[in-house]
């Protein structure tokens, strides 16, 4: 079966960097998403990654190993608008998304 | 572009009743899924078409759940009679195609229901 792990909540200040980490255990893998979700709104897509490696796309990056079953999505240059739940998604041998529960990020000024 | 549309934003019903939830997903995009998400935690897909076939339902507690779209566009979702622990959001999520890598899903603000 798949299992997918990451940090239930995360505090840190703004203008600095965070790390959100996300480990898995799947049989079949077809890609990693994170999706940013605010409370009370719909997730938003942020990345995808299917090789190793790190992608980066302006204040946000995310890794992938493979071999480890270990992404991380780093935010860098906070914002308070980045006040929100990150979740991972695994795609697995059948490409349906396996959900991760989210963690909670919480900014401070 | 118009994004996914649900309807109704919220419901509040009594346990036994029966509900229904509305989905119009991105023009154009074949593959459409209802999934159900709970405070804290991921969603969880209820299921998921291909056009107007259900292609995944394994998820769908289909005693009480059941789920259209007829004419591959457009979809509901009903809940008959509804209990106390359906109270969550479900949304509705949309991509292109599925069955490929990339598959980025493009969700609806979702409903939230709470039956008491």
């Amino acid at each position: 079966g798949q299992n997918i792990d990451q940090p239930t909540e995360m505090t840190a200040t703004e203008g600095a960097i965070v790390q959100i980490n996300c480990t898995y255990q799947t049989s079949g893998f077809n890609g990693l998403f994170w999706y940013q979700q605010h409370a009370g709104e719909a997730p938003t897509f942020l990345s995808y990654n299917v090789l190793d490696g790190l992608e980066e796309k302006g204040r946000f990056s995310s890794f992938l190993s493979r071999s480890k079953g270990y992404s991380y999505l780093l935010l860098k240059e906070l914002q308070m608008k980045d006040s929100a739940s990150y979740l991972c998604a695994l795609m697995d041998s059948n490409y349906q998304l396996i959900w991760g529960a989210g963690t909670k990020l919480i900014i401070k000024p | 572009e118009a994004g996914v549309v649900q309807s109704p934003r919220y419901k509040i019903i009594e346990k036994k009743q029966p509900v229904a939830f509305w989905c119009n997903p991105i023009s154009g995009h074949n593959t459409l899924y209802w999934y159900l998400q709970n405070l804290g935690q991921g969603p969880e897909l209820l299921i998921r078409y291909e056009n107007e076939e259900a292609v995944d339902d394994s998820q769908l507690p289909k005693d009480r759940f059941s789920a259209e779209r007829l004419k591959g566009v457009d979809s509901t979702l009903k809940i008959q009679p509804a209990e106390l622990g359906d109270s969550a959001v479900y949304l509705c999520a949309s991509s292109l195609e599925s069955g490929v890598s990339y598959n980025e899903q493009f969700f609806g603000p979702g409903t939230r229901l709470t039956v008491l």
